[in-house]
């Protein structure tokens, strides 16, 4: 059973345009959502995170969105840049899934053309 | 800052043979460690995690095993690997902060 389900396998983006990544999770009390940015061969490094008591967090050039009702979350990455390209993954924790557990979705490779 | 150390970095094994994976943690005490794996075409699926010396849970039913002796060491083990086995293995370490990952053990079982 996948909780946390990212649809888009890859995703390809010009140059200083917007990447959006979605990702969307079945449960209900999953509270806080992370996403991580992963390239080849190395650990993912945490990129952004955001509480279900908020539906936007923003970082630099990194914003996300938290639908509850949809049980959705996006990524906007605005410009986007060549470095980039790599493959991210959201995550989801809350107690449904055990205080100490992350579930994470299958990824999505992301390629920003210069 | 908290460091992760595994390795190796890459391991080829035989099937049928024994696994040993190790990772050190450095600059916090007392985190919760996770094992994930990522294999090929799949996410980041979680095998084991820890809050605690000899504190085990695991999350999946499977040829492997993890041990944690020291508070700052997590051991993930198998008595005879299988070619399903095979992936990027990942330690991760929660204090507070998100999951912080190490840089992971590609593995390759033939």
């Amino acid at each position: 059973d996948q909780q946390v389900k990212q649809n888009s396998p890859s995703l390809s983006v010009q140059e200083g345009r917007i990447s959006i990544l979605n990702c969307d999770y079945t449960n209900s009390m999953f509270d806080y959502f992370l996403w991580y940015k992963k390239y080849p061969a190395e650990g993912p490094t945490f990129l952004i995170s955001i509480s279900s008591i908020k539906d936007k967090n923003e970082d630099g050039r990194f914003t996300v969105f938290l639908n509850k009702s949809a049980k959705h979350l996006s990524l906007h990455i605005v410009p986007s840049q060549p470095g980039d390209s790599a493959v991210y993954f959201c995550a989801a924790s809350g107690p449904s899934s055990g205080t100490y557990k992350y579930i994470f979705g299958t990824g999505t490779r992301l390629k920003v053309l210069a | 800052s908290q460091t992760i150390h595994q390795w190796p970095a890459t391991l080829v094994q035989p099937v049928g043979s024994p696994l040993s994976l190790e990772c050190t943690v450095e600059g916090t005490s007392n985190p919760n460690l996770y094992w994930y794996r990522q294999a090929a075409g799949r996410g980041l699926q979680l095998l084991f995690y820890s809050v605690g010396i000899g504190q085990i849970s695991s999350e999946v039913p499977q040829n492997l095993s993890a041990s944690r002796p020291q508070d700052r060491q997590f051991i993930l083990s198998s008595k005879k690997l299988l070619l399903s086995d095979s992936g990027f293995y990942l330690c991760a370490l929660k204090k507070g902060s998100p999951l912080h990952f190490g840089n992971g053990t590609r593995l390759t079982v033939t």
